[in-house]
């Protein structure tokens, strides 16, 4: 069944560690997403990929940074997080017209 | 920059009425539209898309309109149930990235 994962949904770490949120699609889709949302606010879109190789920052600055070695996996990494980064992460795929989401990951830094 | 505005930000009704929902954009330029329902704290359900050339989308007791010269878009929901309790979010496209509104909460009261 075609699909977008996330993995961890949720987690909770120390100020410091180095976390990667994983985001794997099996739509065969080019373009990828990472969007974070705080508590009742709206999406901001944090980080883009059109493919293999290509990645872009989004329209909100992020201390993270992505990765695109293949099609299906667009994983996310924070290298030091700290409690400012405590919110939703959503990853998206998107066909020509749709974009599809998945699950989400709850991220809370102590 | 596009700029995506959904009114009301909140809205209780009691079961069996008819819901309205309203979007506006600023930058009429717009590839599509869709509509995406968020249960809190999960992810974006894809509910309607709308293609700049199309004027409304129905599924079931969905109905959205779009009327892209004014910058603004309508969302009908039928005869609403207390499943229908979720937030309401609003998205336009430019190239291949999403621009959210904040969010419409809904809430039917049984």
């Amino acid at each position: 069944e075609a699909d977008i994962y996330q993995t961890p949904r949720y987690l909770v770490i120390g100020t410091g560690k180095k976390i990667t949120l994983e985001c794997s699609q099996t739509m065969g889709h080019d373009k990828m997403y990472w969007y974070q949302q705080d508590p009742g606010m709206e999406l901001h879109l944090i980080h883009y990929s059109y493919g293999v190789n290509s990645t872009e920052k989004g329209d909100l600055s992020s201390e993270s940074t992505v990765s695109r070695i293949r099609t299906e996996h667009f994983p996310l990494t924070l290298e030091s997080a700290r409690p400012s980064h405590t919110s939703q992460y959503l990853c998206a795929s998107s066909s020509y017209h749709e974009q599809y989401f998945g699950p989400g990951t709850r991220l809370t830094v102590t | 920059k596009q700029e995506v505005t959904q009114i009301p930000a909140a809205l209780s009704v009691p079961e069996g009425e008819n819901l309205v929902l309203n979007c506006s954009f600023t930058d009429s330029a717009i590839y599509n539209l869709q509509w995406f329902r968020q249960d809190p704290g999960k992810g974006l359900t894809s509910l309607l898309l709308i293609q700049s050339s199309q004027r409304e989308q129905t599924s079931g007791r969905l109905n959205a309109s779009l009327d892209k010269s004014s910058g603004r878009s309508t969302l009908y929901i039928a005869a609403s149930q207390p499943g229908d309790s979720a937030t309401y979010l609003c998205a336009v496209r430019d190239d291949y990235k999403l621009s959210f509104g904040a969010g419409t909460t809904v809430t039917v009261r049984a």
